[in-house]
């Protein structure tokens, strides 16, 4: 069974502090997804990657996805209030576009 | 272009009632899915239809959970009877490939 492990499960910072978020597994996924939900509302799709290595940047947000294949992490520069959500990542294996879903982190940035 | 639509938002039910929750994604996406999100944790795929053909539904409690998706397009899934379990929220998405869009999302509590 694939699995997707994020971390931290929450984290709460200071509006203009840079932050780290960690999505790791033991298998190896051919496409990863970074989503952010807000309340009352669906995921969002930020950006995906599909080459090991590779880093995309999005404004403030830099992803990357691991060598490997098995890991990926979000990076936020400078967090602002409007940053505050669920981050989700989420892995793609096979030609059946399913997705594995991680089981989020919680950021809030205080003003 | 339209999002994903559901309806409906918010549904609360007593125990060993049935309920049924509508999805409409975006046009030409061939990939409609189904997903619950337990409060704190992230989506888990419940069914999973191409075209108008299920491609996974390993995940789903066939005992309790059935969905169709007629002609292809609109999907419907219904719990019958529910259970305190059951209360979470209960994603649609659509696709073409990879990128799944989501809709907002039906709110269930089972009381």
């Amino acid at each position: 069974t694939q699995l997707l492990e994020q971390s931290p499960q929450f984290l709460s910072i200071q509006e203009g502090e840079n932050l780290t978020v960690y999505c790791n597994s033991s298998s190896v996924f051919s496409s990863l997804q970074w989503y952010r939900q807000e309340p009352g509302e669906g995921p969002v799709l930020l950006v995906t990657v599909v080459t090991g290595g590779e880093v995309k940047k999005l404004k403030r947000l830099t992803f990357q996805f691991g060598d490997a294949r098995k890991d990926s992490s979000l990076h936020i520069t400078a967090a602002q209030p409007g940053d505050t959500g669920l981050y989700l990542c989420a892995g793609g294996g096979d030609s059946s576009y399913k997705l594995i879903f991680g089981s989020g982190t919680r950021l809030l940035v205080r003003p | 272009e339209a999002g994903v639509a559901q309806s409906p938002r918010y549904k609360i039910i007593e125990k060993r009632q049935s309920v049924a929750f509508w999805c409409n994604p975006i046009s030409g996406h061939a990939t409609l899915y189904w997903y619950q999100q337990i409060l704190g944790q992230g989506p888990k795929l419940l069914i999973q239809f191409q075209n108008n053909g299920v491609v996974d539904d390993s995940q789903l409690p066939k005992d309790r959970f059935s969905a169709e998706r007629l002609k292809g397009v609109d999907s419907t899934l219904k719990i019958q009877p529910a259970k305190l379990e059951d209360s979470a929220v209960y994603l649609c998405a659509s696709s073409l490939l990879y990128e799944q869009y989501f809709g907002p999302g039906t709110r269930l509590t089972v009381t």
